[in-house]
């Protein structure tokens, strides 16, 4: 079975940036393709972009097309969002997620408050 | 990029009783290789999204059978039979027909 853990809760300061990882066991390396959700306050799920290192693919919603940066380190099986020019508004639970078509496995979610 | 429509926002529910969410979508989920690409979530408070049901009707291993999902197309439905009090929480649809997923607005199930 997949696990995906993620590290730990960031407070920011607006403008700066932000980089949570997930690191994933279990399955084989060659399956992983790893999304990224967010869920603000009073807010619905969000996707915010997926990474398929085995098709060479990554791809980002259009409302993080150019804040935001996936990456997937295949040596430690550890997948890195990485998000810039933070605002009051980014303010939630980032979650990575496994699969293709669909997400069966989750990371626990990493809490981002971003704070003046 | 593909909406979906989410119907009700909000539902209050007795145990026992059924409750059903449509899901509207501004495309066909249906793809060239004969798969509809829809899927519906359950979110409970303070915990990660769960997977319930895949490509529109399959429940995913460990759901309950009172949970179903039907439809085609751009229209479908999650249906549970007799909610129980662990059903409570936000439940989406989500599509991914192309390399861009996007979820329905969410759906509070709440216990009366």
């Amino acid at each position: 079975q997949v696990q995906l853990v993620q590290s730990g809760p960031e407070v920011k300061k607006p403008g700066s940036s932000v980089k949570v990882s997930c690191k994933v066991s279990g399955g084989t390396s060659s399956s992983y393709a790893i999304s990224w959700v967010r869920k603000a306050p009073g807010q619905g799920l969000e996707w915010m972009g997926v990474i398929i290192p085995k098709l060479g693919i990554t791809n980002y919603a259009q409302n993080f097309q150019g804040r935001v940066t996936i990456t997937m380190d295949e040596d430690t099986n550890t997948a890195y969002m990485d998000l810039s020019s933070l605002k009051s508004e980014d303010t939630a639970a980032y979650f990575c997620a496994n699969g293709g078509a669909y997400w069966a496995y989750w990371g626990q979610g990493t809490l981002v408050t971003v704070s003046s | 990029d593909i909406v979906l429509t989410q119907t009700p926002l909000s539902l209050s529910v007795t145990p026992g009783q059924p409750a059903s969410i449509s899901c509207k979508s501004s495309q066909s989920l249906l793809h060239s290789d004969g798969k509809t690409y829809l899927y519906w979530y359950l979110q409970k408070t303070g915990q990660s999204p769960q997977l319930l049901i895949h490509e529109v009707s399959n429940r995913f291993s460990g759901v309950p059978d009172r949970f179903s999902g039907s439809g085609s197309g751009t229209d479908f439905t999650l249906k549970i039979s007799r909610v129980e009090a662990e059903d409570v929480g936000v439940y989406y649809c989500m599509q991914s027909i192309q390399l861009r997923y996007s979820f329905g607005q969410g759906t509070k199930l709440e216990i009366k």
